[in-house]
């Protein structure tokens, strides 16, 4: 199977402490996005990269958080000084430049106690 | 700034009773709107894009169509393993999907 993968699939951590989840696109797709879910809602856009350029955030994304992409393939999202606010699913994106549909991965769900 | 509103929030159906789901948007310049399937703990599955009005996608029991207003998901004869949350997204000038609430499909047999 070569769709999105996500890892990890859970995180369980204290408030304060940094975590990092880490995402791999379908293999030919050079757009890469990242989404949070919370209980009941729609995904929520978080950031776009377009290859290894971050080309859009959402003024959801807070100083705490930072996603890099550094050589176009896989990207990471750290968030750091967690705060329980940012208990949620973390979900993954990609889609090549033929189609608009997103494909997204199985998601990285963070609890933060 | 784009809007989605999806309707109702959840909706419990016999085994074979079809019924409809609908997603009302507001966006500028609409590039796409798409629909998902959501199983609990899982990402969106994608199913379908429709790109302008009067556009019509089928598959399987499910069939989306696209008005310059909304969009609808209809179930024909729905099935236990149709039970899910649906998700609307539509993607205007910029690279982002926005989304709306879902609506969590509960199919008895």
């Amino acid at each position: 199977d070569t769709g999105v993968s996500q890892n990890p699939r859970h995180k369980i951590t204290k408030r304060g402490q940094n975590v990092t989840f880490r995402c791999d696109p379908i293999s030919e797709h050079n757009r890469l996005y990242w989404y949070r879910q919370t209980l009941g809602q729609g995904p929520e856009f978080l950031t776009y990269f377009q290859n290894e350029a971050q080309l859009e955030k959402s003024r959801l994304l807070s100083d705490r958080f930072s996603a890099e992409r550094p050589k176009g393939s896989f990207s990471t999202l750290e968030i750091q000084r967690t705060e329980q606010g940012d208990s949620a699913m973390y979900l993954c994106a990609s889609r090549g430049d033929s189609a608009y549909e997103q494909y997204f991965g199985p998601g990285t769900r963070l609890t933060v106690t | 700034e784009d809007q989605v509103t999806q309707s109702p929030e959840a909706l419990r159906l016999q085994e074979g009773e079809s019924s409809s789901l609908n997603c009302s948007y507001t966006v500028s310049g609409l590039r796409g709107l798409f629909w998902y399937r959501q199983d609990p703990g899982k990402g969106p599955e994608f199913l379908f894009t429709l790109y302008s009005a009067g556009e019509e996608k089928e598959k399987e029991r499910l069939k989306a169509t696209l008005t310059k207003k909304e969009s609808f998901l209809h179930i024909t004869a729905p099935k236990p393993e149709d039970s899910a949350t649906y998700l609307c997204a539509v993607q205007a000038a910029g690279n982002k999907l926005t989304f709306g609430g879902g609506t969590r499909v509960l199919v008895k047999p």
